[in-house]
Order: structure tokens, then C-alpha cells, then sequence
């Protein structure tokens, strides 16, 4: 156990819809990170949050939205969802924002059918 | 921004036998680069990192190192074991606000026994 933890750990659900996957970072890290992992993207950055801000912006479309919350637990919230979509989430969690290296969950798998 | 490229993108080798994953970075003021080992159905795992301010750093079986000069930084792991089969992949830090890792493609390694 990584200590960050991640739910639900699978989620299937359709087109057009939209869900809510949830982080509990590593006790004492103020820093969240999401990822998305698809299989012909590798690990792409999506947002970071840090002590309740948010700190950096990747590629992530305008129909997902995250928030870091007073306890720094993290929502990740994805709608009008598409079949592309599909794949796996992690959130991860460092100290703050130097030079830390992260601790990941064990991720959502989202399958949008 | 920061891109990190990762070679092979797969690599067998015999167990007992050495492996070497090599990775180049573009950013020259990058200054932290963590190798992450990921199994089925896991998060990522940190194993090992160097800082920009080190050649070369061991940790028993698994060493990386680092040249700033040429952007390129290795995973060496000695001995290998079929255990050491998984995905690894490398990133560098970006010195853009926060604290975002960006990620190599990953190279998957298996094991042979």
C-alpha cells in the first residue's frame, strides 16, 4: 500500500455521462498530481493542486475539472464523457512543490462504453 | 515545455543478464529525474532518482546515471531476475510552476528465465 489511495478502482459507465474519481493523498503531502494513462499515450499530466490551489496545468480538456478540498483529498470530475475517454487515472501526492518525487495510487480504470 | 523521449520501448533479456533503458530530456535547467517500475495492474513505483547535481547513483542492483551535458540519463539494472519484469519509465522534472514530472513512453522489460 502506497498510502495514496484512489476510488472507485474501476468504473464503466456511458457516453455522455459524467463521474467523480476521488484521491486521498500520501499522509502529510500537501501536493496532488492526475495523470491519465492511455496505451498509446504514455503518462500524461493533467492537473496539479497544491494546499487546496491550483498550481499547474497539463493537457487537460475543458470538459474535466478537479478540486483539492480543506481535508486535501482530491475529486477529479470528467463529463460529457467519450469513448476516447478510456483509461487509466492516477493521482498521485508529494510533500509540496519542490523537488520531490511522487507517490501514485493504484489508479481508476475508466471504461466508457 | 519539457519532453522527455525513453528507448527501447521494449527489451528481453536473459535472466542474470544486464539491462540498460536510456532516456534524453530537453529542458536543460531540469534538475530531478525519478525512474518509476510499474506492474500489472499498479501504480507506477518510484525505485530510483538523481538530482541534477550527481553523476550517479546506486541502489543495489539498480543504478542511474546522468550527463547534463548531452540531456541523457540511464537505468542500469544488473543481475536481473525475472521479478524485474515491468514497465519503466523515466521522467525529469519541469521547471515550469510546481512541481509536474513529465514522463517517457515507457519501456517494457521482460525477463527470460
Amino acid at each position: 500500500d502506497s498510502g495514496v489511495t484512489q476510488t472507485p478502482k474501476h468504473l464503466i459507465t456511458a457516453t455522455g455521462q459524467r463521474v467523480t474519481l476521488r484521491c486521498s493523498p500520501r499522509s502529510g503531502d500537501l501536493s496532488v498530481y492526475w495523470y491519465q494513462q492511455s496505451l498509446d499515450q504514455g503518462l500524461q499530466f493533467l492537473i496539479q493542486y497544491y494546499n487546496g490551489e491550483e498550481r499547474a496545468k497539463g493537457n487537460i480538456l475543458e470538459r474535466f475539472s478537479a478540486q483539492q478540498f480543506p481535508d486535501l483529498h482530491s475529486e477529479l470530475n470528467l463529463s460529457s464523457l467519450e469513448l476516447g475517454d478510456s483509461a487509466l487515472y492516477f493521482c498521485a501526492s508529494s510533500p509540496g512543490t519542490g523537488v520531490y518525487g511522487y507517490t501514485f495510487g493504484s489508479g481508476t480504470r475508466l471504461t466508457v462504453v | 515545455g519539457e519532453n522527455v523521449e525513453q528507448h527501447p520501448s521494449t527489451l528481453s533479456v536473459q535472466e542474470g543478464d544486464s539491462a540498460v533503458i536510456k532516456c534524453t530530456y530537453s529542458d536543460s535547467a531540469s534538475n530531478y529525474f525519478p525512474w518509476y517500475k510499474q506492474e500489472l495492474g499498479k501504480g507506477p513505483q518510484l525505485i530510483i532518482d538523481i538530482r541534477s547535481n550527481v553523476g550517479e547513483k546506486k541502489d543495489q542492483r539498480i543504478a542511474v546515471t546522468l550527463n547534463k551535458t548531452a540531456k541523457h540519463f540511464s537505468l542500469h539494472i544488473t543481475e536481473t531476475q525475472p521479478e524485474d519484469s515491468a514497465v519503466y519509465f523515466c521522467a525529469a522534472r519541469s521547471m515550469e510552476y510546481g512541481n509536474k514530472l513529465v514522463f517517457g513512453a515507457g519501456t517494457i522489460l521482460r525477463v527470460k528465465s
